[in-house]
């Protein structure tokens, strides 16, 4: 086990919803950065937190947004979803933002109805 | 050209078998080159990271070929166990993204 954990587990939501993804990072990992694996696909970067602040976006729309607490956890907020945001949601913590190994937590997978 | 591209598979193989995967990148900017290895509905896991010298850890062994662009992972003797999608990874040229293919599944039968 790596440590790192998300809740919840599993979600279903409906198009147009809201939903908020929670991360608690590793143990002294000040960096969290969030994936979007489809069905089929490879993760996907979606964004990177370093000390409470963005460090690094992919190509997403601005209605996927984030935040980080002062203990490093981490969430993820998606806005007016839609069918296409079904995926698993990996949520990955570091020591370092660059070129550190990334620990994976086991994600969240949100069905869009 | 995309940024990653594996051969999907699936690789069917026997007990035993020696498997190599490919995979290429275009980003030669790109610092760092790993392989992971993803379960069925689990988190993708670090096998092991991919040096331009060739790297081994047991069965498994790691290149990477700058010049043409491509990492290459062998698994020697394969184990049931060894069923999973391998992911072929690297990251952004600023090195805070890892950037993912779509993976290469490989089947062990008995």
């Amino acid at each position: 086990e790596t440590g790192v954990t998300q809740s919840p587990t599993h979600l279903i939501k409906t198009r147009g919803q809201q939903v908020t993804l929670r991360c608690s990072s590793q143990s002294g990992h000040n960096t969290v950065s969030w994936y979007q694996q489809a069905l089929g696909q490879g993760p996907q970067f979606i964004f990177q937190y370093y000390r409470e602040e963005e460090n690094g976006r992919g190509n997403f729309p601005p209605r996927f947004s984030g935040l980080q607490f002062p203990n490093y956890s981490s969430e993820l907020n998606v806005n007016a979803l839609e069918l296409d945001d079904s995926a698993l949601y990996l949520c990955a913590s570091s020591l370092q933002r660059e070129g550190g190994e990334q620990f994976f937590g086991p994600g969240t997978r949100l069905t869009v109805l | 050209r995309k940024e990653v591209e594996q051969d999907p598979g699936p690789f069917n193989v026997p007990e035993g078998a020696t498997v190599a995967f490919n995979c290429t990148y275009s980003n030669s900017a790109s610092q760092s080159f790993f392989w992971y290895r993803q379960d069925c509905r689990k988190e993708p896991k670090l096998l092991m990271s991919v040096y331009s010298s060739g790297n081994e850890d047991g069965r498994f062994t790691a290149q990477l070929n700058r010049a043409s662009q491509y990492i290459s992972l062998l698994i020697r003797d394969s184990k049931l166990s060894d069923s999973a999608t391998y992911l072929c990874v690297f990251t952004n040229q600023a090195g805070t993204a890892l950037i993912f293919g779509k993976g290469t599944t490989l089947s062990v039968s008995s």
